[in-house]
């Protein structure tokens, strides 16, 4: 899988967009961007993943360049709740590779401030 | 729906004593994962199991064993802690399918400590 690069934290004013970053390089073309955040050393949380087409859901949008060396996560609205570490994983998503396992890095540590 | 649920929610060992972690899913998936978190660190995959019947190493395999006793249930074994296995232990399920959506589904997590 393709290893990626976030910026170890960022800060977000309350009711702003925060936009996190992430730089894949080295994705193939079957890869898949996949983003998960973890709020206070809970179980990871799904939030979105994407291929090669921009996605939106209700809990926030995904942008992946056209070359789909780099993505952005954006909280359109971010809320205090929204305080957590944010990973960005890419891996390939076929039915048939074992486990389909998940390969967690640094990720970003978000704090929405007041 | 209780989704991923994992127990115990903490636990203390000594050096030596031995303990299963178990998880227990009911999404009807076939894919379930250990992982380990230590503090300020990501997750690091421990063992995963793709279908019920099959077990294989993640990238920290050493010091544990795994039972994928039917495809509800997928368990951790701690045969000799040792103070380095003091983690938070974190379950995980996924469908793969056909999927591809395959996100991951994770439990609250076992807060261990070995003294």
């Amino acid at each position: 899988d393709a290893k990626t690069t976030q910026p170890p934290s960022m800060d977000c004013a309350e009711g702003r967009a925060a936009n996190l970053p992430c730089n894949h390089s080295t994705i193939s073309g079957n890869e898949y961007v996949y983003w998960y955040r973890q709020i206070h050393s809970q179980g990871p949380q799904y939030i979105i993943h994407g291929l090669k087409n921009n996605e939106t859901n209700e809990m926030a949008s995904l942008i992946i360049t056209e070359d789909r060396k780099s993505s952005t996560l954006i909280l359109p609205h971010a809320t205090l709740r929204d305080t957590a570490v944010y990973y960005c994983i890419v891996r390939v998503s076929t039915p048939r590779r074992a486990g389909n396992m998940l390969t967690f890095g640094g990720g970003t540590r978000l704090m929405v401030k007041p | 729906n209780a989704g991923v649920t994992q127990t115990p929610k903490f636990q203390v060992l000594k050096t030596g004593q031995s303990m299963t972690l178990q998880c227990a899913q009911d999404m009807n998936h076939n894919s379930m994962y250990w992982y380990r978190q230590d503090p300020g660190m990501g997750l690091r995959l421990i063992y995963y199991s793709a279908s019920e019947g099959t077990t294989d190493k993640g990238e920290v395999p050493n010091g544990y064993n795994v039972s994928r006793l039917n495809k509800r249930e997928f368990s951790l074994r701690l045969e000799s802690a040792a103070p380095s296995q003091t983690s938070v232990y974190f379950c995980a399920s996924s469908d793969n399918r056909g999927s591809l959506r395959a996100e991951a589904f994770f439990g609250q997590g076992t807060r261990l400590t070995v003294v």
